[in-house]
């Protein structure tokens, strides 16, 4: 058990609709990224939060959105989803978002996002 | 901007036997590399990872990996796979800082 939460685990939806993932970070970790993992786009890095202020971009649509609240928790805000959304998405914390090189990532289990 | 390639989308091992998983990156400066590993229903646990130093790292589970810059690669290697080390592997290099990309996976199934 990595201490990161994600949910819901499952999430079955039609097409344009409006969904929202939910990570809770491990205690005390301040970062909060967010990742894609599809059949076609592999694994792909989104958005890097920290302390609640966005740190940094990937490859995230502009139909999607997310915030960090005051208590460090995440959420991933899909909207007028398309069947390409459907991917299993992973949020990951780390204590600081000082970078990569200096501190570990921590991975929930995912939210598996079908979009019918 | 830095990628990376696994070239063996499949491998299948038996139980014992020595596994090296292939990993090539491409990026302009000193790459920051890592493997992580996926089993069914889980999360991506990091294996190892490297950024300075010894070319030959040591990770969890008895894996290690080698940092070779002439080949651009960062190969993963364990001498004998146990049945419980089936599940997705992943290679990914980082600019340091947040952007973290990572290959296709490789699916690894260990023949009894």
């Amino acid at each position: 058990d990595s201490g990161v939460t994600q949910t819901p685990k499952h999430l079955i939806t039609a097409t344009g609709q409006r969904v929202t993932l939910r990570c809770s970070p491990r205690s005390g970790d301040l970062s909060v990224y967010w990742y894609q993992q599809s059949l076609d786009q592999g694994l792909q890095f989104l958005i890097h939060y920290y302390n609640g202020e966005e740190r940094a971009k990937g490859n995230i649509l502009e139909r999607f959105s997310a915030q960090q609240f005051p208590d460090l928790h995440s959420e991933l805000n899909l909207s007028s989803l398309e069947l390409g959304d459907s991917a299993l998405y992973f949020c990951a914390s780390s204590a600081t978002g000082q970078g990569l090189t200096n501190e570990k990532l921590f991975f929930g289990s995912g939210t598996q996002l079908s979009v019918l | 901007a830095q990628s990376v390639t696994q070239p063996d989308i499949h491998i299948t091992v038996s139980e014992g036997a020595s596994l090296e998983l292939r990993c090539n990156y491409s990026y302009g400066a000193t790459p920051y590399l890592f493997w992580y590993v996926q089993s069914p229903g889980q999360g991506l646990q990091l294996l190892l990872k490297y950024f300075s130093g010894d070319t030959l790292v040591q990770g969890i589970k008895g894996f290690e990996a080698e940092f070779k810059r002439s080949q651009s690669s960062f190969n993963l290697r364990k001498p004998s796979v146990h049945w419980s080390d089936a599940a997705e592997y992943f290679c990914a290099v980082a600019d340091g800082y947040n952007d973290m990309r990572f290959g296709a996976g490789t699916r690894l199934t260990v023949k009894p």
